[in-house]
This record gives structure tokens, C-alpha cells and sequence, in this order.
């Protein structure tokens, strides 16, 4: 799988967007980039994942560049609970059990 | 139903004893996985089961013993540990892509 890179540390203010930036310029052409996110003291969470399209639910969205090699998860309105640290993984194939967690970013939203 | 259920919440276990980790979910999820988590780190993948057979062990000491007794239930039995195998137990399930985590249980070795 390919290896993902990820600021340290992030922070933004409450109501505004939350953009997470995350390079994975190793990226195959059937490898899916995922986001999932830990708040503290609890397991993580699923966000969204993408393969090439840009991708939107009601938890944020996924702008992945036309080469593939890096992306940003957007959190629209961000929120003190959104306070968390984000995990950007690239996994092969859709079906792959195997999830690598790399050191992901830690977002502090303040008020 | 979208849970995925862990107890203990807390253990606390002595390098002798022997205690049991265990995890649940309702959500007809044909994978199930066990990850270890050390302060300040990302999850470890330890073990996968697919479909009630384990089909990852990420070469994880034999002190750690997964179990699949049903496709909703996940084991792992714990035994001789040592003080550095504290850490956050966290327990996920999958029917393809995404992984839905339970709340881990926290384990101190004394």
C-alpha cells in the first residue's frame, strides 16, 4: 500500500472549514484513499473515501487531485466536537482487510 | 444496528494471570479485526477473521490468542503478558470497505 503524509498538526476556528491535506504520491491506479478520524479516548471513525472522483457526504468531502497523488478532506462548518486527529490511508482494492494507520494530523477547532 | 461492543471498558492483569478481551457485532459483518493502540501512536493491526477463519496475523506474539466462535462474536485471550503490552484494544468489523471500530478496552499490565 502506499505510504501517506500528513501535517503534524492543524487548527482552525469554529464555523470555518477545515481543510486536511494529505500526500500520497506513491498511489496505484486501483489503490482508494480513506479517511477516518479518533476522538479522543474512543475508537476511529469512518469519514469517506474516494478512488479519483471528488466525494461529498454529510460528514465532509473528498477533493482528490487529477493525478492522484495527494487530496484534502474538507470538514465545511467546523465544530469543537471535530476536534480529533484525522487519518488519511491509501488501501488496495476496495475488498482489502488490511487498513495502515500512518501518524495522521491532529485538528484542534477552537472557539 | 451500527455498534460494534467491547468489554471490559477497563482491565487491569497481572503478568501471571490469564483474562479475555471480547468484542460483538449485529451488523452481519462477514470480517472482524483486533488492533492495539500505545499512547500517542496510530492502531497496529493484529489479526483479521474472514468469514469466522483468521486470514491476517501480523505477527503478533503467542501470548495473544484470537478466537472466532460465531460471525458475531470476537475473542482474544490473553496470557503471560508483559507491562509493555498495555495499550488500547480496539475492535472492528467490515462487510467490504469501510471498518466500524468499538470503543477499545484499556489494559494495564502490572
Amino acid at each position: 500500500d502506499a505510504k501517506t503524509t500528513q501535517p503534524t498538526s492543524m487548527d482552525c476556528a469554529e464555523g470555518r472549514a477545515a481543510n486536511l491535506p494529505c500526500n500520497h504520491s506513491t498511489i496505484s491506479g486501483n489503490e482508494y484513499v480513506y479517511w477516518y478520524r479518533q476522538i479522543h479516548s474512543q475508537g476511529p471513525q469512518y469519514i469517506i473515501h474516494g478512488l479519483k472522483n471528488n466525494e461529498t457526504n454529510e460528514m465532509a468531502s473528498l477533493i482528490i487531485t487529477e493525478d492522484r497523488k495527494s487530496s484534502t478532506l474538507i470538514l465545511p462548518h467546523a465544530t469543537l466536537r471535530d476536534t480529533a486527529v484525522y487519518y488519511c490511508i491509501v488501501r488496495a482494492t476496495y475488498n482489502t482487510d488490511k487498513l495502515i494507520f500512518g501518524t495522521g494530523t491532529r485538528l484542534q477547532v477552537f472557539p | 444496528d451500527t455498534e460494534v461492543t467491547q468489554t471490559p471498558k477497563h482491565l487491569v492483569m497481572g503478568m501471571t494471570n490469564k483474562k479475555s478481551l471480547k468484542c460483538e457485532q449485529h451488523m452481519g459483518h462477514r470480517a472482524m479485526y483486533w488492533y492495539k493502540q500505545k499512547a500517542k501512536k496510530p492502531p497496529e493491526l493484529m489479526f483479521v477473521y474472514s468469514y469466522e477463519k483468521l486470514s491476517i496475523n501480523e505477527s503478533v506474539p503467542s501470548r495473544f490468542s484470537p478466537e472466532c466462535p460465531n460471525s458475531s462474536l470476537l475473542n482474544l485471550h490473553l496470557h503471560a503478558l508483559q507491562p509493555e503490552d498495555s495499550a488500547l484494544y480496539l475492535c472492528a468489523s467490515s462487510q467490504a470497505g469501510e471498518q466500524y471500530f468499538g470503543p477499545g478496552t484499556r489494559l494495564t499490565v502490572t
